[in-house]
Order: C-alpha cells, then structure tokens, then sequence
C-alpha cells in the first residue's frame, strides 16, 4: 500500500491570502487527486492531478482558485487562492495505481479567519 | 450519472457484537469498483475494502466483510466483533474502471459502539 505524507497537517489563515497543500506519495503512482470536505460533509472531488500537464477539474472548481501541480509520479500540490471563510474545509490528497486501492493522505484542515 | 447512496445518517452497536452498514448505488458503467473508508474524528481517510463489480466472492479483510449483491445494486458494509475503536464515520464510494478512476462518495454513516 503507498503512504502519503500531506502537508501542513492544519492551518489558520487570513482572508484573501493563499495555502498551498503537498502531497508526498512513498512510490510512483498513476492518480493522484484532491478532494474537498466541507464541515460535516462528504468528500467533494476537486480535481485530477496530472503529471506533466494540466490537471482535470471536476464542475464547480476552476484553475484560478485551486490550482494544482504534479512535477512528477509521486508529488503534487493544491494551492487555494484569494481564502474566504467559506473555503474552510478538509482537504485531502488521494493516490494510487487506479482500481482496488486508492488511499488518502491524513488531510489539510484548514481555517480561513 | 453515479450515485451512491447511505440512509442511515448514524448507527449504535453494542461492543463485540456485530454490524451492517447500508449502501446502495447507482451506475451505468458495465465495470466499477465499491470501496469502504473509515474516518475517525482525526479526519485521516482509512481505505478498509475493495469489491469490483466482476468479483465472484464478497470481499473480506479481517473483521471487515462486504455484502456485495449485484441485482440489487447494494454493497453493505459488515463489521465483526465490534471494537470502541471502530466509533467513526463509514464511507462508501464507487469508482468507474474507465481511466479515470475517480471515486464518488456518499453521505456517510457515523457508526457509535457503546461498550
């Protein structure tokens, strides 16, 4: 099984400054991926973290706001830009070899005063 | 589209005893896998199981089974022997076998085991 180191484990920020979340994997994977869970809900799919090129957002998530690198098969991040009380959230950073076993890291939670 | 579905928001189980968590989906896609997640009050996500849609036999990993009935759209979670360690929030998901692999998720179970 991969194991995925994700950082910072929690922040506070100020309104309208940014986070950037890494995301560490242990071996080379083939998806990595970014979900968002908001205050007592399910885990949203924010966006498919591709090596090498852009990444795939899912509806309702755009580049501007969340973007995301991956320079290689075993490291991305997710930036959150321009922080508004309602980005408050958990997000986790998931990853795996496609099919039986996709893991997660321990998640960001973050605060946004 | 895929859904899936969880319609018990919350669940008590007696230490040691055993307990069944519902979760029903929805999908068009010939090939797709059901996964089961834990997540304790840490917020850390804890893969338990994996079913895929073309496997024969329910899965199982230690006190971990999976109620796989594919006609009737349902992938229940079954835990064995509850433990106090096992008080958290249940989540199912799907993930279609295209390339994508993207997992979509229901609403959650918070399971409490009353010692």
């Amino acid at each position: 099984s991969a194991v995925i180191s994700q950082k910072p484990s929690r922040d506070i920020c100020q309104r309208g400054t940014s986070l950037t979340i890494q995301c560490q994997v242990d071996s080379q994977v083939t998806m990595m991926f970014w979900y968002r869970q908001q205050p007592g809900q399910s885990l949203t799919l924010i966006a498919t973290a591709n090596q090498g090129s852009e990444a795939t957002y899912e509806s309702g998530f755009v580049i501007d706001k969340f973007p995301i690198s991956r320079p290689n098969l075993t490291f991305s991040t997710l930036t959150v830009s321009n922080l508004s009380p309602e980005d408050s959230s958990i997000y986790l950073c998931s990853a795996g070899q496609g099919g039986e076993k996709l893991f997660f890291g321990s998640g960001t939670q973050l605060s946004v005063l | 589209a895929q859904k899936i579905t969880q319609t018990q928001p919350g669940m008590f189980v007696q230490e040691k005893e055993a307990v069944t968590l519902d979760c029903t989906y929805d999908t068009s896609d010939p090939s797709y896998g059901l996964f089961w997640y834990k997540q304790p009050s840490s917020g850390e996500m804890i893969f338990l199981i994996y079913q895929g849609s073309y496997d024969q036999q329910n899965a199982t990993e230690g006190r971990y089974s999976l109620n796989f009935q594919k006609a009737r759209k349902s992938a229940n979670l079954v835990i064995s022997a509850s433990q106090l360690g096992d008080s958290a929030m249940y989540f199912c998901a799907m993930s279609a076998m295209d390339s994508s692999y993207k997992l979509i998720f229901g609403s959650g179970t918070r399971l409490l085991v009353r010692p």
